[in-house]
Formats: structure tokens, C-alpha cells, sequence
């Protein structure tokens, strides 16, 4: 079965609220995590990763949380924006460099 | 700067046919991947490499065939296309930084065979 997956298929805010997306994780052995935006018609593109020795690292308008005890991974967009409207997922290296697992993602929807 | 290039974009086969989709990468990566990605599903692997010559197996490997013989591309072969290989493919390349890894995708292969 799959290593990592969301909690929710979809997510609905107002444009300028907060978002929050969630991942969990079933590996306690997996070391490094990453957040991909993939818009409609395109390949995943990057966002923010994290490894396993940190518990929170912040972007531009985005935060990943790590939370190792309970196997769960977050990403809080700031201030979402129209633009932020995609699916995202959560992903973690098989072996550092080589390949992705991916989680099943969490469509986002913004609306004006 | 072209990144990860993937050609065709669309392709209809009929069951049984076989063909290549190809994944061509200018950032000097060591690895590549291929992934499908089904409706409302994430990304699953089919196979990567670490390096030219050398390939290994991911989660859903049964039905493709890849190799690498250059540094540049990676082809995904489907010996005798099936209708439950009607998918989105993505190719993706990548490199270890500090840290971890930064794995840059493909604008993705819509396949459908009838």
C-alpha cells in the first residue's frame, strides 16, 4: 500500500483566508518530504520540502510542518491567492535523489 | 532552457500496439523516473534509474520497459498496450542537494488506448 497519503480530497477557502493541507504518513523510516503543486494540464512543480530533523520550515507564503510522533505532515498556504487554486501533493524520496512515492493529493479551490 | 521535455503529448493506441514515449532531460541530471497518474490519484512510480545503464523497478512496473543509455534520455516502452494502461504519464528528473533531493517534471504524455 501507499507509504504516504492526504486526508482530504478537496479543499474549499476564500481568497485571502489561510490554507491548510494535510499528509500522513505510514514509513517512520522515511527521512525527507516534499510539497508539489500540480496545476491543471501540467507536471508537479515544487514547493517546499523538509527533512526529518526539523520540524518546520517556511517558504514564500508557505509553511511545512512535520510532525514526526503522529507520522504527519502540513503545508499552510498564507493569504491564498486565486492562483494557489491546484492539487497538491505530498511526496517522499525512495532513496535520497532517486525517486518520489506520492500521495493521492488534495485538490484546493479558491474563490474570490 | 527546455528542462524536462516529453514527446508525444497526446497518443490513442489500440490494444495490443506498442510504442515509446520519450523523456529527454538538459540539466545534467543523474536520475530519471517515470510515473503514471490515474484520476483522482496521486502519482505512482514505474521505473527509475540512478544513472545511464542502470534501472531498477518501481510500484507499478508490469506492462513498461525502460532503459538508459544516455545520461539525457529515458524512454518508457509499452510492450502491448492494454486498456488499463489509459493514463497521464510524467517524466521526471532529479538531483541530490543538500538535504535531500529537487525532482523537476515533465508537462506529462495523455495516453488512451481503445
Amino acid at each position: 500500500g501507499e507509504s504516504v497519503g492526504l486526508h482530504l480530497p478537496t479543499l474549499s477557502v476564500q481568497e485571502g483566508d489561510n490554507s491548510i493541507i494535510n499528509c500522513a504518513y505510514s514509513n517512520s523510516a522515511s527521512d525527507y518530504f516534499i510539497w508539489y503543486k500540480q496545476e491543471s494540464g501540467k507536471g508537479p512543480q515544487f514547493i517546499i520540502d523538509i527533512r526529518s530533523n526539523m520540524d518546520k520550515r517556511q517558504g514564500q507564503r508557505v509553511t511545512v510542518l512535520l510532525n514526526k510522533t503522529v507520522k504527519h505532515l502540513s503545508l499552510q498556504i498564507a493569504a491564498t491567492q486565486p492562483g494557489d487554486s491546484a492539487v497538491y501533493f505530498c511526496a517522499e524520496n525512495m532513496v535520497t535523489g532517486t525517486a518520489l512515492i506520492f500521495g493521492k493529493g488534495t485538490t484546493l479551490s479558491v474563490s474570490s | 532552457n527546455a528542462g524536462v521535455t516529453q514527446t508525444p503529448k497526446f497518443q490513442v493506441l489500440k490494444t495490443g500496439q506498442s510504442m515509446t514515449l520519450q523523456c529527454a532531460q538538459d540539466m545534467n541530471h543523474e536520475y530519471m523516473s517515470w510515473y503514471r497518474q490515474d484520476p483522482g490519484m496521486g502519482l505512482r512510480l514505474i521505473h527509475y534509474s540512478v544513472g545511464a545503464g542502470i534501472t531498477d523497478q518501481g510500484e507499478v512496473p508490469n506492462g513498461y520497459n525502460v532503459s538508459r543509455s544516455t545520461t539525457e534520455d529515458f524512454p518508457l516502452r509499452l510492450l502491448s498496450a492494454a486498456p488499463s494502461q489509459t493514463s497521464v504519464y510524467f517524466c521526471a528528473s532529479s538531483y541530490s542537494k543538500r538535504g535531500g533531493t529537487e525532482a523537476f517534471f515533465g508537462q506529462g504524455t495523455r495516453l488512451t488506448v481503445v
